[in-house]
């Protein structure tokens, strides 16, 4: 069972790099960690994934240690626009079984001016 | 172009009543998933299906019962609706079984239920 905990809350200001960290000690050792944003009004949408070690795109960057226990799911240079929920998204495995993508509560990121 | 569409976005019922959300998708994906996200954002699996195929199921009340009619069409059915069932329900899709940690899920944009 691989729950996930995340601070319910964050606020930054434009332009600065926000790191948000997802506590996942029970990962399955094949399992992928997965970030998602979501605006109001709007159904979640994929931002990144990795397995291990660094993941960058043109959106954010993953950090991942090498116990994989948690994930650091980074944006920089924040804007207004980035006001969101982010979910990492590890999943879960009743009774070490198969996996379900189970979400969590998500981080509400609010971005000042 | 909308790849996960659903409908009605809101809807506002009494208690009791009966009622079916729609869900399309034009992505070609084999997996189709509801999700539950209640007013605290915890987003809640109910069902997936791969290829029509119930893979998933949730410990969801049995008012609930989702329907796949085919691959792209995954429906939601409540029956005797209660105000415990007002939240927001995301239809998705992904490209693999759900069962497969590196899947991508691709969602729609919500249908806001109201019970009153």
């Amino acid at each position: 069972l691989a729950k996930t905990t995340q601070p319910i809350s964050m606020d930054s200001y434009e332009g600065q790099e926000v790191n948000i960290t997802c506590s996942h000690n029970n990962i399955a050792t094949n399992d992928y960690i997965t970030w998602y944003q979501q605006f109001p009004s709007q159904g979640p949408r994929f931002i990144i994934q990795g397995y291990k070690t660094k993941v960058t795109n043109e959106v954010a960057s993953l950090f991942i240690p090498a116990d994989r226990k948690s994930s650091t799911l980074s944006l920089p240079r924040v804007s207004l626009s980035d006001t969101a929920v982010y979910y990492c998204l590890v999943g879960d495995r009743e009774g070490g079984g198969s996996y379900i993508p189970t979400f969590g509560r998500g981080t509400s990121l609010i971005v000042h001016p | 172009d909308t790849a996960v569409s659903q409908t009605p976005k809101y809807l506002v019922t009494q208690m009791g009543n009966d009622k079916s959300i729609k869900c399309e998708q034009n992505l070609g994906h084999d997996t189709m998933y509801w999700y539950k996200q209640d007013s605290k954002k915890f987003l809640k699996i109910m069902f997936s299906y791969n290829n029509k195929e119930l893979i998933i199921n949730e410990t969801v009340p049995n008012r609930f019962s989702p329907k796949s009619p085919d691959k792209a069409h995954l429906n939601l059915h409540i029956n005797s609706l209660e105000l415990g069932d007002s939240a927001v329900y995301f239809c998705a899709s992904s490209p693999r079984d759900p069962r497969d940690s590196g899947n991508t899920i691709y969602f729609g944009e919500g249908s806001w239920l109201t019970v009153v």
